[in-house]
Order: structure tokens, then sequence, then C-alpha cells
């Protein structure tokens, strides 16, 4: 049984700190991870995809990846409210696997 | 970036209908598509995952004569929910993804409510 772990929160920032999500994985042959992020109502939006170790950044949010530890992080920088939703962490074997999503983190900002 | 498309986006109807919710992949070929539920303040389930021009495989607990699977080409799949009952009102996502390590994608999701 593939598991991807999330602690469901919810997680509280002030506006302008930043929100760190961790996420951890049990399939240790995982090729691909992937952040989503899902506003109340919506269905999830693709944010960051990565898949090799180290940080990879694309404006204020980072992923990290340590595939050792089979551990995958997101890090928000200066958060806003607009930031507030839920977010997936989503870990994806080789070739034609599923993907297999995390329960989601929900994250406030509070302004 | 890659684009699903998701209709319709709500569905009101009577007990007893049946509905068909379509999904397409806009720009890029999907090689499986897959279908998800999720109650409010839950998270996504999974229902089952297709590949063109085979049979769906369906995630334990779902019935396949109940939640009908088709896709018919590389850039469409269709749900359709049989005699639906006021038990199956629920937000219903598509997701598409092709070859790969490419990534799902998500189509805006049908709000689905029997009367």
């Amino acid at each position: 049984q593939k598991e991807v772990e999330q602690n469901s929160g919810p997680l509280s920032v002030p506006e302008g700190a930043i929100a760190s999500l961790n996420c951890t994985y049990s399939d240790r042959v995982s090729q691909s991870f992937f952040w989503y992020r899902q506003y109340s109502g919506k269905s999830p939006e693709l944010i960051m995809s990565i898949y090799s170790n180290g940080d990879k950044e694309d404006g204020r949010f980072t992923a990290q990846l340590n595939k050792a530890s089979q551990y995958v992080s997101l890090l928000i920088r200066d958060s806003q409210p607009s930031d507030s939703a839920t977010y997936l962490c989503a870990v994806k074997g080789g070739g034609y696997q599923k993907v297999t999503f995390g329960i989601g983190t929900k994250l406030q900002v509070i302004p | 970036g890659a684009v699903v498309s998701q209709h319709p986006s709500r569905v009101i109807c009577k007990s007893g209908t049946s509905v068909k919710i379509e999904c397409r992949s806009l720009d890029f070929q999907a090689t499986t598509m897959f279908w998800y539920r999720q109650f409010p303040k839950k998270s996504l389930m999974l229902m089952a995952t297709s590949n063109e021009g085979s049979k769906a495989t369906y995630e334990q607990g779902v019935e396949k004569d109940k939640f009908l699977i088709n896709h018919a080409s590389l850039t469409l799949s269709t749900l359709t929910v049989t005699s639906a009952h006021p038990e199956d009102s629920s937000f219903y996502i598509c997701s598409a993804s092709g070859q790969n390590d490419q990534p799902q994608h998500f189509g805006d999701g049908t709000r689905l409510s029997i009367l």
C-alpha cells in the first residue's frame, strides 16, 4: 500500500511569514512529486512539480525533495491571505503508475 | 499550461435520472484519465482510472454499473452516473495526464445534486 502522509492542519501563519508544508511517502521507487493547491469548493490546481533531489523555486514557492528521507516539502514565502487553501502532496511512481495523493494540509494565512 | 475542460459544472436533477459528465484534455493527449469524488471538507477519493480504448479500472467499493466510464479517445472521457440517488450527490472531478512523469491536471469539477 503506497502512502503519502501529510498533517491535515490547520497550519496558521501570519501574513508575510514563511509557510512550511511537509509530506512523507512510503514508496521508495517514487519518481515524480507534485504539489497542488485546492481552494474550498474548487478542484486542485498544480503549483509545483519536482523530480530530483534538492530545491526548486518558482516565484514565492520552493519545493524541496529528499529521496533518501522520502520527504518532500513546500515553502511559501511572504504568505498572503490568498494563499489560504488546502495543499495536496502527490507522488507518482515510474511509467503509467497512478498518482497517490495525501489528505492535504489546510493553510490559513492570518492578515 | 495543460488545460482540462469538464462540464457541466453543476447539475441538479431528480432521483432516478442518469447524468453524464464530460472531461476533455484541450491541449495534450491524455494517456490516462481519472475520476474522483469529494465530499465537503474531505479528501479526494479516486473512483476509477481509465486508459484510452480500454476498460476502466475501478477502485474497491465503487460500483461499475453505477458509474459508467468511457474513454473513447485520447482527449475525451465520460462518467455517467446511472439512476442517480440523493446519496450520489457530491463533487465529481476528472483529471488527465500524459505519459511517464507528467502530472495530473484537473478539470474544474461537477457539483451534482440529486433531489
